[in-house]
């Protein structure tokens, strides 16, 4: 069973920041934290990963709480192609995922 | 550089025969995780491998599902004598290292027991 707790949604405007929450409640010291985001029919795809530290690529920011029993999923101007159901995961179980909808 | 490929994207199966879903990962990559989707649900862990080794098959049903990793070719997930409850997409996932460098995953293999 997944190991980590996510709202089910979340709906957000074009162009404006969305933070997407995740907790991570029996996270161990070595297990690394990942976001996944999945579209209809496709397979689910890499966003970022990190440990300990904050992490930005060119897709999104990952922020990581000091005790790691939570991050967040930060998309700084979300498009309508930004939705999708994301995924965070910190082992090797998939939850039920943030469907997020984004409205033009 | 190809990415995980799966084949075949579909397949249809009748009831109680078998199907065989196959996994190539990444070039370098030495692990293969294996994840059913049921339709508008999320992704259930299934079995983790290495080449020859199963490391972690608690995912799986205990009867009719197999998981095999050779030393070579792709890995294979058996499923003998489907049932229409098998219908789902099959997704692989292949990593570097233990899951440390994030997985990559392939596009899926759709099931359908008809």
């Amino acid at each position: 069973d997944a190991k980590t707790t996510q709202p089910n949604s979340m709906e957000s405007n074009e162009e404006e920041p969305v933070h997407l929450p995740c907790n991570h409640s029996t996270i161990s010291g070595t297990d690394y934290i990942h976001w996944y985001r999945q579209l209809p029919s496709q397979g689910p795809e890499y966003v970022i990963h990190g440990l300990t530290s904050n992490v930005n690529n060119r897709m999104a920011s990952l922020a990581i709480a000091e005790d790691r029993k939570s991050s967040t999923l930060i998309l700084h101007r979300a498009t309508l192609r930004d939705a999708a159901v994301y995924y965070c995961i910190d082992d090797m179980r998939f939850g039920a995922g943030t469907r997020l909808t984004v409205k033009p | 550089n190809a990415g995980v490929m799966q084949n075949p994207r579909h397949l249809v199966r009748r009831r109680g025969q078998e199907a065989r879903l196959r996994c190539s990962p990444m070039k370098g990559h030495s692990h293969v995780y294996w994840y059913r989707q049921l339709p508008e649900e999320g992704l259930k862990f299934m079995v983790y491998l290495q080449k020859e080794n199963i490391i972690d098959e608690s995912g799986m049903p205990k009867e009719r599902f197999s998981a095999e990793f050779p030393k070579e070719g792709p890995s294979i997930l058996r499923i003998q004598q489907v049932v229409r409850g098998d219908s789902a997409a099959y997704f692989c996932a292949s990593s570097p290292l233990s899951g440390g460098e994030g997985y990559t995953f392939g596009s899926g293999t759709r099931l359908t027991v008809v």
